[in-house]
C-alpha cells in the first residue's frame, strides 16, 4: 500500500466544518482513497472511500485532488462525538494478498465545545 | 448491514493461561478476516491475516504459535493467546472482508489484560 502522511492531530470548534488532509503522493492509479476512524475504545468505523472523483456521503465529503496527491476529509457541521481519531488509506479496491487495510498514525481530531 | 462481532469485549487472565477470541460476521460471508492489535497511543498494527480453510499468514514479528488463529468457517474466525504475559495485554481487533465486495469491515474489539 502506498504511504499516507496526516497531521497528528487538530481542533476543530463544534458546528464548524472540520477539514482533514491527507498526503497519498505516491499513489498508484488501481488505489482508492479510503478513510476510517476510531472513537476511544473502539474498533475503525468505515467512513468514505473515493478513486479519484468527489464523494460525499450521510457522513462526510471527500475532496481529491486532480492529481490525486492529496484528499481533504470533510465533516461538515462537526460534533462532540467527532471527537476520534481519522485514519486516511489507500489501497487497491479487490481481493488480493495485499488488500489489507494498514493503519498508519492518523490525525486525533478534538472537537470544542 | 456489515456487522462484526467479537467476544469477549474485555478478558482479564492470569499469566500463562490461555484466552480465545471469536470474530464473527453476522450478516455476510468472510472468506477472509484480518487480526490487528492496537497498544495505547498507538495504531492498529497487522498481526495476520486468516483465511477460511486454510492456515493464517502472520506478519513479521508475530510468534504464529503464540497466537493460534483459526478460521474454520466463513463467518467465524478465532484467535487463542496462548501462555499470555502481560506484555499481550492489548485491544484485540478482527476485521472481516466481505467475500463480494472485499470491503472490510471491522469488530468492536477485545481488551485483553493479563495480570
Amino acid at each position: 500500500d502506498a504511504k499516507t502522511t496526516q497531521p497528528p492531530s487538530m481542533d476543530c470548534a463544534e458546528g464548524r466544518a472540520a477539514n482533514l488532509p491527507c498526503n497519498h503522493s505516491t499513489i498508484s492509479g488501481n488505489e482508492y482513497v479510503y478513510w476510517y476512524r476510531q472513537i476511544h475504545s473502539q474498533g475503525p468505523q468505515y467512513i468514505i472511500h473515493g478513486l479519484k472523483n468527489n464523494e460525499t456521503n450521510e457522513m462526510a465529503s471527500l475532496i481529491i485532488t486532480e492529481d490525486r496527491k492529496s484528499s481533504t476529509l470533510i465533516l461538515p457541521h462537526a460534533t462532540l462525538r467527532d471527537t476520534a481519531v481519522y485514519y486516511c488509506i489507500v489501497r487497491v479496491a479487490e481481493g488480493g494478498a495485499g488488500n489489507m487495510l494498514t493503519f498508519g498514525g492518523g490525525t486525533r481530531l478534538m472537537v470544542k465545545p | 448491514g456489515a456487522v462484526v462481532s467479537q467476544h469477549p469485549s474485555w478478558v482479564i487472565c492470569k499469566s500463562g493461561t490461555s484466552v480465545k477470541i471469536e470474530c464473527r460476521s453476522l450478516d455476510f460471508q468472510a472468506t477472509t478476516m484480518f487480526w490487528y492489535r492496537q497498544f495505547p497511543k498507538q495504531s492498529l498494527m497487522l498481526m495476520a491475516t486468516s483465511n477460511e480453510g486454510s492456515k493464517a499468514t502472520y506478519e513479521q514479528g508475530v510468534e504464529k504459535d503464540k497466537f493460534l488463529i483459526n478460521h474454520a468457517s466463513l463467518t467465524l474466525s478465532t484467535l487463542t493467546v496462548t501462555s499470555a504475559h502481560p506484555e499481550d495485554s492489548s485491544f484485540y481487533i478482527c476485521s472481516a472482508r466481505r467475500s463480494a465486495t472485499y470491503e472490510q469491515y471491522f469488530g468492536p474489539g477485545t481488551r485483553l489484560t493479563v495480570t
